[in-house]
């Protein structure tokens, strides 16, 4: 069964640590997204990868990077954790064509940044 | 830019009844449509997805969903709800050029009641 795998389900920060999500598909796809899920605000984009070192920033890039050295692998960075960036953080991956989307999501990550 | 709206912020509906939840988006074109479900605690998966052709999309699960450009909508229907279906509901659009992540509108909670 393919998967998308983000290496944590809950973690907590503190106020200014680094901090970095990882997520790793197991399908060879091209395109690697992170999405945060806030109540009643839906998933808003946060940064994609289309290929191996090129990313895009998406909708709410502030206070966040992202590194893509391996194809499988995209990492969300939390520069310095905020309270404001608790939430729930998803991953998903997809192949290049558009007409192939349907995203394959992970499981989520809760962060929350006391 | 493309956007997607879901009216409906929370519904509750009896076990058998039959189930529509409404999706409107925003787009110049004809865009590519799907819908996501997420279960209490998990990522999300996909439903069904609409591209071009037949209006009317099947999807797993079975729900299905019509695309009606003249209304710009694509809400998503099921004749007769389990108690299984209580989840979180996601209406996205993707467009054939430019952006290449998807917009999800804020989602749908649904409840199911014995």
């Amino acid at each position: 069964d393919v998967k998308v795998t983000q290496s944590s389900r809950y973690l907590v920060k503190r106020t200014g640590e680094k901090v970095f999500l990882e997520c790793v598909q197991d399908m060879d796809h091209e395109n690697m997204f992170w999405y945060r899920q806030d109540p009643g605000l839906g998933l808003r984009l946060i940064y994609f990868s289309y290929d191996v070192k090129m990313k895009e920033k998406g909708d709410i890039p502030e206070g966040y990077s992202v590194s893509r050295e391996k194809k499988e692998r995209f990492s969300l960075i939390l520069e310095s954790a905020s309270t404001n960036q608790t939430s729930m953080y998803l991953c998903a991956s997809s192949l290049r064509d558009r007409r192939s989307y349907g995203y394959t999501f992970g499981s989520g990550t809760r962060l929350t940044v006391v | 830019a493309q956007s997607v709206t879901q009216p409906d912020i929370h519904i509750t509906v009896s076990e058998g009844a039959s189930l529509e939840l409404r999706c409107n988006y925003s787009y110049g074109a004809t865009p590519y449509l799907f819908w996501y479900v997420q279960s209490p605690g998990q990522g999300l998966q996909l439903l069904l997805k609409y591209f071009s052709g037949d209006t009317l999309v099947q999807g797993i699960k079975g729900f299905e969903a019509e695309f009606k450009r003249s209304q710009s909508s694509f809400n998503l229907r099921k004749p007769s709800v389990h108690w299984s279906d209580a989840a979180e509901y996601f209406c996205a659009v993707g467009v054939e050029t430019g952006r290449r992540a998807l917009t999800f509108g804020s989602g749908t909670r649904l409840q199911v009641q014995p």
